[in-house]
């Protein structure tokens, strides 16, 4: 596709739940980059893949999240046994290169909501 | 320290009028990019401007410009002849060289584009 595909792009869980939220990035781009925003805040950055090297999780709050991306491509974000304070908005953003000064081509997001 | 500050949480503008949001930066790397994004209801973040720590001259891109003052470490970000449709949030953001991996953002600024 033309941009950044999340889905979904809502969610409500209960919580203790465990949830799945994708991203797909645009077609070519090695970099992909997971954020989180909390209402009213700016953007949290979670973890970051450059093509075929080990990612950087140096962002995951907790080792209930982790983040996977298969064949360079599809990234999942999980989240296990989900609290309240996870409820954000999860932003997914892809770029050529780490270093494309353009910057960063974002999707729209996942809402979750954790009650 | 906080890498990125914003310090203005909402701005209004009379449309047609200019509009200077306020960006100010903590970094000791001499290599960095400095960017603005709009961020409207709809959640997606788009970017608007770059400007590279080498860069002589301030970066423009259409109604939008960005007023670099590399000394005072300020970013501002000036939105010429506003419309409606800025209205929006507004972040600042920072990308180290060094390290690479991730942007720093700032709270956001929300402007409000009045009639």
């Amino acid at each position: 596709g033309a941009g950044v595909s999340q889905s979904p792009s809502n969610k409500v869980t209960e919580k203790g739940k465990d949830v799945e939220l994708r991203c797909d990035p645009i077609s070519g781009h090695t970099a992909l980059y997971w954020y989180r925003q909390s209402l009213g805040q700016g953007l949290e950055f979670l973890i970051y893949f450059q093509g075929n090297s080990a990612p950087d999780k140096s962002g995951l709050p907790s080792d209930r999240f982790s983040a996977e991306r298969t064949g360079g491509s599809v990234s999942t974000l999980t989240i296990q046994r989900t609290q309240q304070e996870d409820s954000a908005v999860y932003l997914c953003a892809s770029s050529l290169t780490s270093g494309d000064p353009n910057g960063y081509t974002f999707g729209s997001g996942t809402r979750l909501t954790v009650v | 320290a906080q890498k990125i500050t914003q310090t203005q949480p909402g701005m209004f503008v009379q449309e047609k009028e200019a509009v200077t949001l306020d960006c100010t930066y903590d970094t000791s790397d001499p290599s960095y990019g400095l960017f603005w994004y709009k961020q409207p209801s709809s959640g997606e973040m788009i970017f608007l401007i770059y400007q590279g720590s080498y860069d002589q001259q301030n970066a423009t891109e259409g109604r939008y410009s960005l007023n670099f003052q590399k000394a005072r470490k300020s970013a501002n970000l000036v939105i010429s002849a506003s419309q409606l449709g800025d209205s929006a949030m507004y972040f600042c953001a920072m990308r180290e060289v060094n390290t690479g991996n991730q942007f720093y953002f700032g709270t956001g600024t929300s402007l409000t584009v009045i009639p």
